[in-house]
């Protein structure tokens, strides 16, 4: 089955406590993205990657980091959490190089920064 | 950067009417147009996209309008269904290396019987 898959689900930490939260597509597509959705403000972009080894800041990039030593894997790096990197986090891969196809996303993260 | 604007931020509509969500953009530019709907605790899904050199699109109940002069799209549903209920997102990208899609801040749709 084609799919985006993010894990973990939920995720309860603390601040300043380093955590991943990883990202895998299974349908070879080349653009993958992050987003966090936040009430009233809509998805924002992270991050996102155009290839291997491609990675450019999105929107709100400050306080996250990437990695996409793979095409499949696409992993979010939160260094040092703080609360206000509460939010629910979407993973999505596109076929097209510059995202201009359908993004499929994957189940959401929810993560709380205590 | 690309700004995207939509609106209204909450629209409530009769089973069976027609409903209307407005997006501006601010990068002309801008050549993909894609809107997403998410339902309750699920993840967003494409409903339908439209790129600049088309200017309307329908799929079944839902068609979205493109005015490149003006910077805006919109999405609409026709004959509006209970399962219509969802938050609907509008976003802008360009094709080019270094940039992102934008997203609208969201609207939500709620359909009554």
């Amino acid at each position: 089955e084609a799919q985006v898959t993010q894990n973990p689900r939920y995720l309860i930490t603390v601040t300043g406590k380093k955590l991943t939260v990883t990202c895998s597509q299974n349908m070879n597509h080349e653009y993958m993205s992050w987003y966090r959705q936040d009430p009233g403000l809509g998805l924002r972009q992270i991050y996102y990657s155009m290839n291997v080894e491609v990675t450019d800041k999105g929107d709100v990039p400050e306080g996250y980091k990437v990695s996409r030593k793979e095409k499949r894997n696409f992993p979010l790096i939160l260094e040092s959490p703080s609360p206000n990197q509460t939010s629910l986090y979407f993973c999505a891969s596109s076929l097209d190089p510059g995202g201009q196809t359908e993004a499929f996303f994957g189940q959401g993260t929810r993560l709380t920064v205590v | 950067g690309e700004n995207v604007e939509q609106h209204p931020s909450t629209l409530s509509v009769q089973e069976g009417d027609s409903a209307v969500i407005k997006c501006t953009y601010s990068d002309s530019a801008s050549n993909y147009f894609p809107w997403y709907k998410q339902e309750l605790g699920k993840r967003p899904q494409l409903i339908i996209d439209i790129r600049s050199n088309v200017g309307e699109k329908k799929d079944q109940r839902i068609a979205v309008t493109l005015n490149k002069t003006a910077k805006h799209f919109s999405l609409h549903i026709t004959e509006t269904q209970p399962e219509d209920s969802a938050v609907y997102f509008c976003a802008a990208s360009l094709n080019q290396a270094g940039t992102a899609l934008i997203f609208g801040k969201g609207t939500t749709l709620s359909v009554s019987s």
